[in-house]
């Protein structure tokens, strides 16, 4: 168990709707990142924050949106959803902000996306 | 753009035998390349950091190499199991930047 958590671990929509993930980083860690991993794709990196505020942007579309609040929990927004947004949504944790003596991850398990 | 590069063939091997995995990098200057096991629906779990300066990195039986010059990192397991049998991810991160950016990984399977 990494203690990363994420709500919920299955979800599935309909096209051009809209929906959210939820992510507890482990209790102190500072820093939250988003990654979205597409089947026998590797995990792409969306975004980042750092005590509540946004530090890295990857390939995040404009249709997603994210935040974190003052308890550090996270949360990922997917509007006006596709069939190519059906995947696996990570959520991870690190204690800093990337200069961490490890800069070492820690996964939630996912949540999984289909959208039909 | 960056990109990391790791075969995306999947490797088979005996049980015993030490599995050699491989990634590679362009337009990127890391400042440390981790590794990541990811089993099947679960999320990627830790395994090793080497950094930069740093040319290699041991732990039990996990061995890895950084070269920056030809932009490549080695991830070795000996006396491999059927239970290392998962995908290893290679992921680079930078000092400057925040994000830590992964390849696709490789598959491992270890026969019995």
């Amino acid at each position: 168990d990494s203690g990363v958590t994420q709500t919920p671990k299955h979800l599935i929509t309909a096209t051009g709707q809209r929906v959210t993930l939820r992510c507890s980083p482990r209790s102190g860690d500072l820093s939250v990142y988003w990654y979205q991993q597409s089947l026998d794709q590797g995990l792409q990196f969306l975004i980042q924050y750092y005590n509540g505020e946004e530090r890295a942007k990857g390939n995040i579309l404009e249709r997603f949106s994210a935040q974190q609040f003052p308890d550090l929990h996270s949360e990922l927004n997917l509007s006006s959803l596709e069939l190519g947004d059906s995947a696996l949504y990570f959520c991870a944790s690190s204690p800093t902000s990337g200069r961490a003596s490890n800069g070492e991850l820690f996964f939630g398990e996912g949540s999984r996306l289909t959208v039909l | 753009s960056q990109k990391i590069e790791q075969n995306s063939e999947a490797l088979n091997i005996q049980e015993g035998k030490t599995a050699t995995l491989t990634c590679n990098y362009t337009n990127y200057s890391p400042a440390y390349l981790q590794w990541y096991r990811q089993d099947p629906g679960r999320g990627p779990v830790f395994l090793l950091l080497i950094r930069e300066n740093e040319k290699e990195k041991r732990k039990e039986r996990l061995k890895v190499t950084f070269d920056t010059t030809l932009k490549q990192s080695l991830f070795h397991i000996t006396a491999s199991q059927p239970a290392d049998s998962a995908t290893y991810l290679c992921a680079l991160g930078s000092t400057g930047g925040f994000k830590t950016i992964f390849g696709a990984g490789t598959r491992l399977f270890v026969k019995a």
